[in-house]
């Protein structure tokens, strides 16, 4: 069975500034990753979906950015943030038959 | 565009009755269709699927019906209790491609 790691759990950052949310993979190898955000209104949207190691598609035009620099690593990124990115931020191994999420962050921009 | 669609942001419930939360898509290569519950600050966690060849699942308490000709799908939970309360996601994907589609959620509130 896959573990899905997220850090940080929860993250208050002002408008303008950098960020990081690094998700890790446990169990499985070469796993199709996907980063999602749950926002007021909007459910679980889907931003970005990995396939492979420096293989991103983005589902939305935004102010964030994928990367996937190892197996079983995928990174969240923003270089100037939008009071618009706060929500609740999932990581996500899925294939039909299973489906894996992280604990999730909650991000907050103030 | 929303390709899955669940209309009714939220539900009140009498404990002990029958709970239907709906769902609609407008996708017709969908061919795969999930239900998802959600605890506040926690991952979504799986419930029950159902596949376009059949038109009904059962598990436990939690059954979804799909309706391939009026692309609808619902989620019975009969008798429903208190802890079923919680946010439920309908999802959709579609053969040979593997992302999932997440409606907006419905907020099930279970009542004493």
């Amino acid at each position: 069975s896959q573990t899905i790691h997220q850090w940080p759990a929860t993250l208050v950052q002002p408008v303008g500034s950098p960020l990081s949310l690094e998700c890790t993979v446990e169990g499985t190898s070469n796993p199709n990753l996907y980063w999602y955000r749950q926002a007021a209104g909007r459910g679980l949207q889907l931003l970005f979906y990995s396939v492979g190691i420096g293989q991103i598609s983005s589902e939305v035009p935004q102010n964030l950015s994928a990367s996937r620099p190892q197996d079983r690593q995928f990174i969240l990124s923003s270089k100037k943030l939008l009071l618009s990115d706060s929500g609740f931020y999932l990581c996500a191994s899925i294939t039909v038959n299973e489906q894996f999420f992280g604990p999730g962050t909650r991000l907050t921009v103030l | 565009d929303q390709q899955v669609k669940q209309n009714s942001p939220s539900l009140s419930v009498q404990e002990g009755r029958i709970s239907i939360l709906n769902c609609d898509y407008t996708n017709s290569m969908f061919d795969y269709f999930l239900w998802y519950k959600k605890y506040p600050a926690e991952g979504p966690t799986f419930l029950i699927s159902i596949s376009s060849i059949k038109d009904k699942n059962e598990d436990g308490r939690f059954t979804v019906f799909l309706n391939k000709s009026a692309k609808h799908l619902s989620l019975h939970i009969v008798p429903s209790q208190p802890g079923d309360s919680a946010v439920y996601f309908c999802a959709a994907s579609a053969t040979g491609d593997d992302k999932i589609i997440f409606g907006k959620g419905t907020r099930l509130h279970i009542l004493p």
